[in-house]
């Protein structure tokens, strides 16, 4: 089972910032919180990951809670081509493997 | 840089009749290997996962097999379709170090008739 929580979908403007909540309260002292997306009929890709600090790349911010609870992952300025599945996950495993939820829909809408 | 390919890209099959999927990673060395199947709307499933030649866990029992004849090659199997075996299969490909992120492939899409 999944050990995150997201909303099944999001809308979003574009041009404005995509905020994209996940919930793992039982995330544990030495899992990794990471970020996929699906684009529609595409293998999903790597977005961004972090253990406690908030982490930025080229393609997003995350924002990782004191507890670690919860997190963010924030798109900065949405474009249409942001319109995809985002997945939340958590793991650490001898062979990383990661188990993937339903995720949040992300419409960016023009 | 590294590159994952997988084909075929789709592949429509049979009920019964045998399938080969095959992945190869170029541009790294002794990756752990991947396969995931999505159902239609759902989410990812691992089905194998490898760290070395010849070496293969199964996360879900199926009628699908893996298996890692070199380095870089992963390939899913079956002796006989079922209807329940169509979906999307991703093969991804991680370092060999625990907190590394996967990488997938372009994926097949599988529908078996």
């Amino acid at each position: 089972d999944a050990k995150t929580t997201q909303p099944t979908s999001m809308d979003c403007a574009e041009g404005r910032a995509a905020n994209l909540p996940c919930n793992h309260s039982t995330i544990s002292g030495n899992e990794y919180v990471y970020w996929y997306r699906q684009i529609h009929s595409q293998g999903p890709q790597y977005i961004i990951h972090g253990l406690k600090n908030n982490e930025t790349n080229e393609m997003a911010s995350l924002i990782i809670t004191e507890d670690r609870k919860s997190s963010t992952l924030i798109l900065p300025h949405a474009t249409l081509r942001d319109t995809a599945v985002y997945y939340c996950i958590v793991g650490r495993g001898a062979t990383n493997k990661l188990i993937f939820g339903t995720g949040t829909l992300l419409a960016v809408q023009p | 840089s590294q590159t994952i390919h997988q084909w075929p890209a789709t592949l429509v099959q049979p009920v019964g009749s045998p399938l080969s999927l095959e992945c190869t990673v170029e541009g790294t060395s002794n990756p752990n290997l991947y396969w995931y199947r999505q159902a239609a709307g759902r989410g990812l499933q691992l089905l194998f996962y490898s760290v070395g030649i010849g070496q293969i866990s199964s996360e879900v029992p199926q009628n699908l097999s893996a298996s890692r004849p070199q380095d870089r090659q992963f390939i899913l199997s079956s002796k006989k379709l079922l209807l329940s075996d169509s979906g999307f299969y991703l093969c991804a490909w991680s370092r060999d170090r625990g907190t590394d992120t996967q990488y997938f492939g372009p994926g097949t899409r599988l529908t078996v008739l």
